[in-house]
């Protein structure tokens, strides 16, 4: 079955310890992306990439780091998780973005105490 | 700038009403693409249709029915006979045809539809 799988799919930390979430897709989809949701913001992008070892920032970045080694995974890192990147995180990936749009993962809740 | 409006915040309809979810964007780009997704309260989101900027068709399938008309840069979703189980909220979004930031889609708040027995 085609999919993006995240892990884990709910997450309480604390401040300061360094977390990563996972993101796997077996569809060899070239972009991928990762996304938060927040009340009232609604849903923003964090990082993208566009294949492998080709990674840039979206517009709420800070505080996030990612990577992309093989092109069916893409993990978001936290290096010093804080309270306000307590979110709903979805990971995504496409062939082609606008043509075929973006499959989402089920997503990640996190929440940093 | 590019921008999606959702101007329902939440809507409250009883079973089998037909039920009709706005969108209307703004973008500066000629090729562009619309979507919406559904987000069930388990969380996940849930693609639901494509449109790019030049087809301009309307589309049915089943339940559900899109109406799109650049004239007026509106993307809107209607649910006929609505069933419990459409109670979700729904996302419409934009990406721009240039694959800025690797096919951004950018979101509008959402509209939660609350379908009642």
């Amino acid at each position: 079955e085609a999919q993006v799988t995240q892990n884990p799919r709910y997450l309480i930390t604390v401040t300061g310890k360094k977390l990563t979430v996972t993101c796997s897709q077996n569809m060899n989809h070239e972009y991928m992306s990762w996304y938060r949701q927040d009340p009232g913001l609604g849903l923003r992008q964090i990082y993208y990439s566009m294949n492998v070892e080709v990674t840039d920032k979206g517009d709420v970045p800070e505080g996030y780091k990612v990577s992309r080694k093989e092109k069916r995974n893409f993990p978001l890192i936290l290096e010093s998780p804080s309270p306000n990147q307590t979110s709903l995180y979805f990971c995504a990936s496409s062939l082609t973005p606008g043509f075929n749009g973006y499959t989402f993962g089920s997503g990640t809740r996190l929440t940093v105490v | 700038a590019q921008k999606v409006t959702q101007a329902q915040t939440e809507i409250s309809v009883v079973e089998k009403e037909d039920v009709t979810l706005d969108c209307v964007y703004e973008t500066r780009d000629t090729t562009y693409y619309l979507f919406w997704y559904k987000q069930p309260p388990s969380g996940e989101l849930v693609f639901l249709i494509r449109r790019n900027s030049f087809d301009e068709q309307n589309e049915i399938s089943g339940r559900y029915s899109w109406n799109f008309q650049k004239s007026t840069s509106s993307f809107n979703f209607t649910i006929t006979a609505s069933q419990v189980v459409d109670s979700a909220v729904y996302f419409c979004a934009l990406s721009e045809g240039n694959y800025n930031q690797g096919g951004k889609l950018i979101f509008g708040q959402g509209t939660e539809l609350s379908v009642k027995p």
